[in-house]
């Protein structure tokens, strides 16, 4: 069946580092991939997404490319700060086109 | 607007017990999905309504989980004779249509001790 796989954390930066937080996937088809975020004590709120193959989401500085060849979503960011610290987690279209497979959630905690 | 609301935000129950889960989507969202969230699992669907058709239970982990969405808007979750592994946070989302183009909004989640 479908999966997703995200490295697993806790991630520690310093503030302005730069970061890469990898996911990779497995489904039939061409799934729509997405990234969400959880801060501290919220709900999961959308990141970005990309529908197709070479696409590149992207929100708040952060960027993820759809690649098929790899069959990953990696998110990247610049330089970060102290607010991006969270749970962060990637997800794919499940089968039925409808609810989204996620993976573990990685957390990032970012210090100044 | 208002988001998507839960209740309650924390319940502790004692094992096999009965519990009730209850979530209000976005006012003329049509879709609503249930998620599980466990420690270090992630987030696991488990049941998801799209207006008027036949609810897509295929996540659904035992015959003791069901769901109801009454009126095309609220809906509830509930666990029959909890179990010690149900113990988790429940999460609810809506979205506009059952189509991943349209951005799944989640709820703050309900967390459920079954002790």
């Amino acid at each position: 069946g479908n999966s997703v796989t995200q490295m697993e954390g806790p991630v520690t930066l310093s503030e302005e580092a730069f970061l890469t937080i990898n996911c990779t996937y497995t489904a039939t088809g061409y799934p729509s991939l997405f990234w969400y975020v959880q801060y501290p004590g919220e709900g999961l709120q959308l990141l970005l997404k990309a529908t197709k193959a070479d696409d590149k989401g992207s929100n708040k500085g952060f960027e993820a490319t759809y690649r098929k060849e790899t069959t990953s979503f990696h998110l990247e960011k610049g330089s970060v700060q102290v607010s991006d610290s969270a749970v962060y987690f990637c997800a794919s279209g499940g089968q039925a086109g409808t609810a989204l497979i996620f993976g573990k959630g990685t957390t990032l905690s970012v210090s100044s | 607007g208002a988001g998507v609301s839960q209740s309650p935000s924390n319940k502790v129950t004692e094992k096999g017990k009965d519990v009730e889960l209850r979530c209000d989507p976005i006012s003329g969202h049509t879709a609503l999905y249930w998620y599980r969230q466990s420690l270090g699992q992630g987030l696991e669907f488990l049941i998801y309504f799209q207006g008027n058709s036949a609810p897509d239970k295929s996540g659904l982990p035992s015959d003791r989980f069901s769901a109801e969405r009454t009126g095309g808007s609220v809906s509830t979750l509930t666990i029959q004779r909890t179990q010690q592994e149900d113990s988790a946070v429940y999460l609810c989302a809506s979205s506009f249509r059952g189509a991943l183009l349209f951005e799944q909004y989640f709820g703050p989640g309900t967390r459920l001790t079954v002790t």
